[in-house]
């Protein structure tokens, strides 16, 4: 079974300030996702990585995979309070492996 | 299109009682999931689905059971509920995952499940 560690587990933060997340396993992924979910409701896909050392950037916020894929970061500038939620990694081998989550609180 | 949806959004039981969660999706998915949620641990996969009739364990199958006899439904069985078995429970779909595909997952809204 491939594990997923997330950190930090919890983090609040002002609005404004830049913050970055991480997903660390000691298994190799094809691929990698990230999800957030909302309270109520289940996961929704943000992005999905592939190559090692690819970077992506959805609007503020920035997705790495990390050379040897298996890691991942995701880093948010001028955190918004929209931005809270848990975000969730999620690993691909044969079936898909979820990350521990980090609840990520932005402060008005 | 509704996509995944999930019957009953809340339920409480008590321990030994048995239950039906139903999940369906009108995306015409091959593949379909039942995911348990426990704070700190992110999701766990019990069960999943590569076609209608077909079913296989994943990382957290005992004490649950689950069927597949129409494509667009899948089902997760507890015959006799513990308290253990608390948990907020998700249904998800997706095509046939390929090595070049996004292999997005798509969720229902999850079942809050309590065994007392």
């Amino acid at each position: 079974t491939q594990l997923l560690e997330q950190s930090p587990q919890f983090l609040s933060i002002q609005e404004g300030e830049n913050l970055t997340v991480y997903c660390n396993s000691s298994s190799v992924f094809s691929s990698l996702q990230w999800y957030r979910q909302e309270p109520g409701e289940g996961p929704v896909l943000l992005v999905t990585v592939v190559t090692g050392g690819e970077v992506k950037k959805l609007k503020r916020l920035t997705f790495q995979f990390g050379d040897a894929r298996k890691d991942s970061s995701l880093h948010i500038t001028a955190a918004q309070p929209g931005d809270t939620g848990l975000y969730l990694c999620a690993g691909q081998v044969e079936k898909l492996t979820f990350g521990t989550g980090t609840r990520l609180t932005i402060i008005p | 299109n509704a996509g995944v949806t999930q019957t009953p959004k809340f339920r409480v039981l008590k321990t030994g009682q048995s239950m039906t969660l139903l999940c369906a999706q009108d995306m015409n998915h091959e593949y379909m999931y039942w995911y348990r949620q426990d704070p700190g641990m992110g999701l766990r996969l019990i069960h999943y689905s590569v076609g209608e009739g077909t079913t296989a364990k994943g990382e957290v199958p005992d004490g649950y059971n689950v069927s597949r006899l129409k494509k667009q439904n899948f089902l997760l069985g507890l015959e006799s509920a513990a308290p253990s078995q608390t948990s907020v429970y998700f249904c998800a779909s997706n095509l046939k995952p390929d090595f070049l595909s996004l292999n997005e997952q798509f969720f229902g809204p999850g079942t809050r499940l309590t065994v007392l």
